[in-house]
């Protein structure tokens, strides 16, 4: 297994301000993900991570509004870009394994709320 | 599109009552099929996966899952629930465009378990 550390919790911020979220891991992994879900929904996928390259984003989400660093195997971080209340969400770290690649772990996520 | 479906926004189960949360999905090719779960002010934790093989799949915390390909069904199901099983459970699919060790998963919408004593 993989334990994830994210910070913050949770967070309460003004519209238009910037919030970055970090995700330590306690080993090295492959992969690394960043999720949001939204309040009654389901997990989307924003971005993977990419070490010393930039992230690959899915569609809907860009980099100017969520950008990714990912500088080591074990640490990477999201920020969220001048925010809007529309950005409440609970944003989630993820991280797979080469040797398990079917298998993701999730940190405990950080509960964003925009005001 | 490969897509997961979970119909039941939320299960009521007695505690000791067997429970099932059903998913259902739509994929080209063959399908990797996973449950997760999620506890309150948690992360979501990975009970078990369909890759290939036996189609009753056993995982974490008692749950199995059975998978049926003629149904297009991956149901959650324990013989006995629990009052600490009460959590939101995801049915996620692997999307197979995705390939070298990519692994974007496409989560249902999620069902609430709730198990009452």
């Amino acid at each position: 297994s993989a334990v994830i550390s994210q910070k913050p919790s949770r967070d309460i911020c003004q519209r238009g301000t910037s919030l970055t979220i970090q995700c330590q891991v306690d080993s090295q992994v492959t992969m690394m993900f960043w999720y949001r879900q939204q309040p009654g929904q389901s997990l989307t996928l924003i971005a993977t991570a990419n070490q010393g390259s930039e992230a690959t984003y899915e569609s809907g989400f860009v980099i100017d509004k969520f950008p990714i660093s990912r500088p080591n195997l074990t640490f990477s971080t999201l920020t969220v870009s001048n925010m809007s209340p529309e950005d409440s969400s609970i944003y989630l770290c993820s991280v797979g394994r080469m040797g398990d690649r079917e298998k993701l772990f999730f940190g405990s996520g950080t509960q964003l709320s925009v005001l | 599109a490969q897509s997961v479906a979970q119909p039941e926004d939320q299960v009521n189960v007695a505690e000791g009552n067997p429970l099932t949360v059903k998913c259902t999905y739509s994929v080209s090719g063959n399908p990797y099929l996973f449950w997760y779960v999620q506890y309150p002010n948690r992360g979501l934790q990975f009970l078990l996966k369909y890759i290939t093989g036996d189609n009753l799949v056993k995982g974490s915390y008692g749950f199995e899952a059975e998978f049926n390909k003629s149904q297009t069904s991956f149901h959650l199901k324990k013989p006995s629930a629990l009052v600490s099983d009460s959590a939101l459970y995801f049915c996620a699919v692997r999307d197979p465009q995705r390939s070298g060790g990519y692994n974007k998963l496409i989560f249902g919408a999620g069902t609430r378990l709730a198990v009452h004593p």
